[in-house]
């Protein structure tokens, strides 16, 4: 089947830098995006790895290991609006599209 | 403004009576998606479209109808909601050769 897993939470301070980890096993891999989700929120689209290697967007970047079936999302120089949730999700063969059960990070002061 | 929007926001209703939740796009994407969230599972698709008269099984489709007869709308529909399926939903959209998927506001819905 197919499935993905990631931490349920993870909590930083302010400034800090902090990784998601994502691990997935799914046919026919497309690629693996990530998503943010505020508490009540719709989710929102942050970035998205086709091959393997790091994607920079300002101060989030994300990482993808296709033979490792491994990705990552670093925060860095964490902010308190970065409380959120984080979803990975991974788009295969059939246009079906999983997501991850998500991981909430707590950031303190 | 380029939006996914829902209606209704918030639902509450009875076991057994049909209800739709309709969504619609005005970014022309040819990929739409129904999603349900609930606590400890993330998000599960539904159905998805990838274009009109396409629709698409996705992980936890049982219980639930979709059409898609334009574009730009693909409602959800429950002929005979039951408890279980009390949730918040989300509806979303992307261009077909893109990967950015552009989420509504979210329904949610409580069947007593």
């Amino acid at each position: 089947g197919q499935s993905l897993e990631q931490p349920s939470e993870v909590t930083a301070v302010e400034g800090a830098i902090v990784q998601i980890n994502c691990t997935y096993q799914t046919s026919g891999f497309y690629g693996l995006s990530w998503y943010q989700q505020h508490d009540g929120g719709a989710p929102t689209f942050l970035s998205y790895n086709a091959l393997d290697g790091l994607e920079e967007t300002g101060r989030f970047s994300s990482f993808l290991s296709r033979s490792d079936s491994y990705g990552y999302l670093l925060l860095q120089e964490l902010q308190m609006k970065d409380s959120a949730s984080y979803f990975c999700a991974v788009g295969g063969a059939t246009n079906k599209l999983i997501f991850g059960t998500g991981t909430l990070l707590a950031v303190q002061p | 403004e380029a939006q996914v929007t829902q209606n209704p926001r918030y639902l509450i209703t009875v076991t057994g009576k049909k209800l739709t939740v309709t969504c619609s796009q005005n970014m022309n994407h040819e990929y739409m998606s129904w999603y349900r969230q609930d606590p400890g599972l993330g998000l599960r698709q539904i159905y998805y479209s990838m274009n009109v008269e396409v629709t698409d099984k996705g992980d936890v489709p049982e219980g639930y109808k979709v059409s898609r007869k334009e574009k730009r709308n693909f409602p959800l529909i429950l002929e005979s909601p039951s408890p279980n399926q009390t949730s918040l939903y989300f509806c979303a959209s992307k261009s077909l050769n893109l990967d950015t998927q552009y989420f509504g506001p979210g329904t949610r819905l409580t069947v007593l």
